[in-house]
């Protein structure tokens, strides 16, 4: 599969505490980028993060690229309810083309 | 929010019937993008449109069709409805190529074929 896939599928975790998803692929990508989508409503960009890039934070999140494994990984520290929302990862090969996964649903208990 | 709209917010069709979904990108934004997420999956990518040209597509039929308008609007139709079509349609603005760029995403049109 061209699209990247995300793990865990689901994360319950309470409020304060860091949450960690991470993606994998198969190929080689030009870039990847991370969104959240709140109640199947319109996705959110976070993140993008290019092939020669290895980390990149804004404000609470961090998002970290490994070539070598095929894999990224997206921290979001000190957690709020708020963020309870699922999260996809996007792979892009090329200009044209773009494949999320499946996405990973966080829960942040109050 | 999004400078990225949207409409119909919801929409009901009958199987072989047709559909036209319609968005507006956010301002200076040439590329529109179109998704097809269904319930509990990631979003699908269905094709880009380019300065009013297709320059990418996903693994969906023919019937699946879309213009791109001289103001960057864009159309998604689709024909001969199918039950598995139900699903939530998302358009995405960016600045050149999609893969590129960060998409600004609408809130989507949900679809329902009964």
């Amino acid at each position: 599969s061209q699209q990247g896939e995300e793990d865990p599928q689901a994360l319950s975790i309470q409020e304060g505490e860091n949450a960690t998803m991470n993606c994998s692929y198969k190929t080689s990508i030009n870039n990847l980028q991370w969104y959240r989508q709140n109640s199947g409503r319109g996705l959110v960009h976070l993140i993008l993060i290019r092939s020669n890039e290895r980390e990149k934070h804004s404000g609470r999140l961090r998002v970290t690229l490994d070539t070598s494994k095929k894999s990224s990984s997206l921290l979001i520290t000190a957690s709020r309810a708020a963020d309870t929302a699922s999260y996809f990862c996007a792979i892009s090969y090329n200009n044209n083309d773009m494949r999320f996964g499946a996405g990973t649903r966080l829960t942040v208990k109050p | 929010e999004t400078g990225v709209t949207q409409s119909p917010t919801h929409l009901i069709k009958t199987r072989g019937q047709q559909v036209t979904l319609r968005c507006s990108s956010q301002s200076g934004h040439n590329t529109v993008s179109w998704y097809q997420q269904a319930l509990g999956q990631g979003p699908q990518f269905i094709f880009q449109y380019y300065r009013e040209e297709e320059n990418g597509r996903g693994n969906f039929p023919p019937r699946f069709s879309g213009l791109q308008f001289p103001n960057y609007s864009s159309e998604l139709n689709v024909n001969a409805l199918e039950l598995d079509d139900s699903a939530l349609y998302l358009c995405a603005s960016s600045l050149e190529g999609q893969g590129g760029y960060e998409q600004y995403f609408g809130p989507g049109t949900r679809l329902t074929v009964t």
